[in-house]
């Protein structure tokens, strides 16, 4: 099956900095490559996705990119506000079985004023 | 258009009980999705559902789970007996079909502790 990592665990950055959030894949036949952000006490939420048939996709302040050849993926946040501060899971469809997504073990961001 | 309810929010129980959470997906969805995520961790499928059939249950411990979806639409996953291991969130997703490219709409979860 998928298995996809993600990095880093831990983010911190100070608002109006940028922040990065990368994830790679195993499963070549992947095809499609959503983004969750997940608040406490709440469910995941999905804020971007792309499809493996396009590079770069762009969202506001939000925008992911995606390397086929090399299997990973990366979602960027531009100009962070407090209240982007949550925890972000990277996601890959599963080519096999019920196409359902695995998810990456998240990404505590953490902006500070 | 009403999100993915569940219920209860919240559950504690001791070990060896048993216990059910309930799943109301979007309406018109046909796929349903139950995933555990343990504190730290990314959420993990337990079972999926297109309409009233098991599509994938690989990682669902049968010895104690169980889940079942009989006419299509709301969902039930039973723990029997409940270990303290499985102590989580239990997250149910719908979508709008099997393998189509949209992302799940998640519930607010049911935060389980086995004590």
């Amino acid at each position: 099956g998928e298995n996809v990592e993600q990095h880093p665990s831990t983010l911190s950055v100070q608002e109006g900095d940028s922040a990065v959030i990368k994830c790679t894949y195993s499963d070549s036949a992947s095809n499609y490559f959503p983004w969750y952000k997940q608040e406490l006490g709440k469910g995941p939420q999905l804020i971007i996705d792309i499809r493996s048939n396009v590079g770069e996709k762009k969202d506001q302040r939000i925008a992911v990119t995606l390397n086929k050849t090399a299997k990973h993926f990366s979602l960027h946040i531009t100009e962070t506000q407090p209240e982007d501060s949550a925890v972000y899971f990277c996601a890959a469809r599963d080519s096999n079985s019920g196409y359902a997504l695995n998810f990456g073990k998240g990404t505590s961001l953490l902006v500070t004023p | 258009e009403a999100g993915v309810a569940q219920s209860p929010r919240y559950k504690i129980i001791e070990k060896r009980q048993s216990v059910a959470f309930w799943c109301n997906p979007i309406s018109g969805h046909a796929t349903l999705y139950w995933y555990q995520q343990i504190l730290g961790q990314g959420p993990k499928l337990l079972i999926q559902f297109q309409n009233n059939g098991v599509v994938d249950d690989s990682q669902l411990p049968k010895d104690r789970f169980s889940a079942e979806r009989l006419k299509g639409v709301d969902s039930t996953l039973k723990i029997q007996p409940a270990k303290l291991e499985d102590s989580a969130v239990y997250l149910c997703a719908s979508s709008l079909d099997f393998g189509s490219n949209y992302g799940y709409t998640f519930g607010s979860g049911t935060r389980l502790t086995v004590v």
